[in-house]
């Protein structure tokens, strides 16, 4: 009963062009939505959120898009460098405190 | 403030052996979560505490695992007896209004 799908293990691209992550959900109770970016050997950590009232948010490279119908979201980096080369978990926030992440997408950035 | 401590951060024991995990939260954080990392399954959500008191467990896998937070600087997780199968990365992460913080990780290997 994965809640929070992420279905692309790995994504790789060429450094300049704009990077793509995906993600699904099923629950229709989630309320925010937010991106953790995860080097090896180190913890997650923030990158970008969304609130599920909107469908858009930016912070400078990166922004996060929400379509609630379709339960998707996105997160677009661009132009994409070689440090953004790391793992990606989308997670979904619900009743304020619980985080639900999904699988991750391994991002490789190619000079 | 250093982050979310956890100890070890590598762990090799034998199949049947007891393990257990430690994390020392950021001072002030009100909420206390314990986390598994899989390939299959990305970041699974085992159980998490609010002012010390254990809300959710529905995450930890089986009886084999138990966790406590006997004051509001340190919780454990304990695995007994370890299997093959509980090898994973296994993260702590504190949080206060909403703001997760994450620690570093503890990579167990049961052999």
């Amino acid at each position: 009963d994965q809640q929070v799908k992420q279905n692309s293990p790995s994504l790789s691209v060429q450094e300049g062009r704009i990077s793509i992550l995906n993600c699904d959900y099923t629950n229709s109770m989630f309320d925010y939505f937010l991106w953790y970016k995860k080097y090896p050997a180190e913890g997650p950590t923030f990158l970008i959120s969304i609130s599920s009232i909107k469908d858009k948010n930016e912070d400078g490279r990166f922004t996060v898009f929400l379509n609630k119908s379709a339960k998707h979201l996105s997160l677009h980096i661009v132009p994409s460098q070689p440090g953004d080369s790391a793992v990606y978990f989308c997670a979904a926030l619900w009743g304020a405190q619980k985080l639900v992440f999904g699988q991750g997408t391994r991002l490789t950035i190619n000079p | 403030d250093a982050g979310v401590i956890q100890s070890p951060r590598h762990e090799v024991t034998e199949m049947g052996q007891e393990v257990t995990l430690r994390c020392k939260p950021i001072s002030g954080h009100d909420y206390l979560f314990w986390y598994r990392q899989t390939m299959m399954r990305g970041l699974e959500l085992l159980i998490y505490f609010n002012n010390n008191v254990p809300i959710d467990d529905s995450g930890m896998p089986e009886d084999r695992f138990s966790a406590k937070m006997p004051n509001a600087s340190f919780s454990t997780l304990k695995i007994q007896p370890s299997e093959p199968r509980d090898s994973a990365v296994y993260f702590c992460a504190s949080s206060f209004r909403g703001g997760y913080t994450f620690g570093s990780g503890t990579r167990l290997t049961v052999v």
